[in-house]
């Protein structure tokens, strides 16, 4: 079963609305956790590492007004989508590594987000 | 910085024909390689990885070897089936690390029954 729940898995809403999407990593705690950005056909594009605690760490192009990202527990990270508009449709997916750092991630399934 | 260069797509094939979609990579050290599997409206899922050079990668029916020498990872499958059609993406991670990853640009794969 998933070890990474994302949810939701899709919404739709109008342009100006703030959307807020979960990420829990169930059966294990995650102090760090990654949000991807994937537009369509392409690949995924990292947008910020979750720190449980403290900041967030963007990337390079990020804006981190417009994507806040909170980790306030051990097994949820959040990225709010604020004000957003058409330009930020997109496919956004939260992963969270489980064990020593040589392990691989667990992904989420995704959010599909779609901004009328 | 790490890159990761994919075989672009798409591929599509026929049911038992054998796979390969290629991939390269330009990193300092040893990074960790990985393919990853994205199923329509899906996340992404662990296929293989491969930790060190010469380390092969499986899993059902799929392998990757990591050829330092050639800086590549290239996936195969001698016989897909219909169930594989998917897109598949390569990555890599920084030496020792599987967390921040750099992923190719993905290949989509159909298999036609």
């Amino acid at each position: 079963g998933a070890v990474v729940s994302q949810h939701p898995s899709w919404v739709i809403c109008k342009s100006g609305t703030s959307v807020k999407i979960e990420c829990r990593s169930l059966d294990f705690q995650a102090t760090t956790m990654f949000w991807y950005r994937q537009f369509p056909k392409q690949s995924l594009m990292l947008m910020a590492t979750s720190n449980e605690g403290s900041k967030a760490t963007y990337e390079q192009g990020v804006e981190k007004d417009k994507f806040l990202i909170n980790h306030a527990s051990l097994t949820l990270s959040t990225l709010t989508v604020t004000s957003a508009h058409p330009e930020d449709s997109s496919f956004y997916i939260c992963s969270a590594p489980q064990g020593a750092s040589n392990q691989p991630q667990h992904f989420g399934d995704g959010t599909r987000l779609s901004i009328l | 910085g790490n890159s990761v260069t994919q075989m672009e797509g798409p591929v599509t094939l026929s049911e038992e024909a054998f796979l390969t979609i290629n991939c390269t990579y330009t990193a300092t050290g040893y990074p960790s390689l990985f393919w990853y599997v994205q199923y329509p409206g899906e996340g992404l899922q662990l296929l293989l990885k491969a930790t060190k050079a010469d380390d092969k990668g499986s899993n059902k029916g799929f392998e990757a070897t990591y050829r330092k020498e050639t800086t590549s990872f290239h996936l195969e499958k001698g016989s897909v089936q219909v169930s594989d059609s998917a897109v598949y993406f390569c990555a890599l991670s920084r030496e020792g690390s599987a967390r921040q990853l750099t992923f190719g640009s993905g290949t989509q794969l159909t298999v036609l029954p």
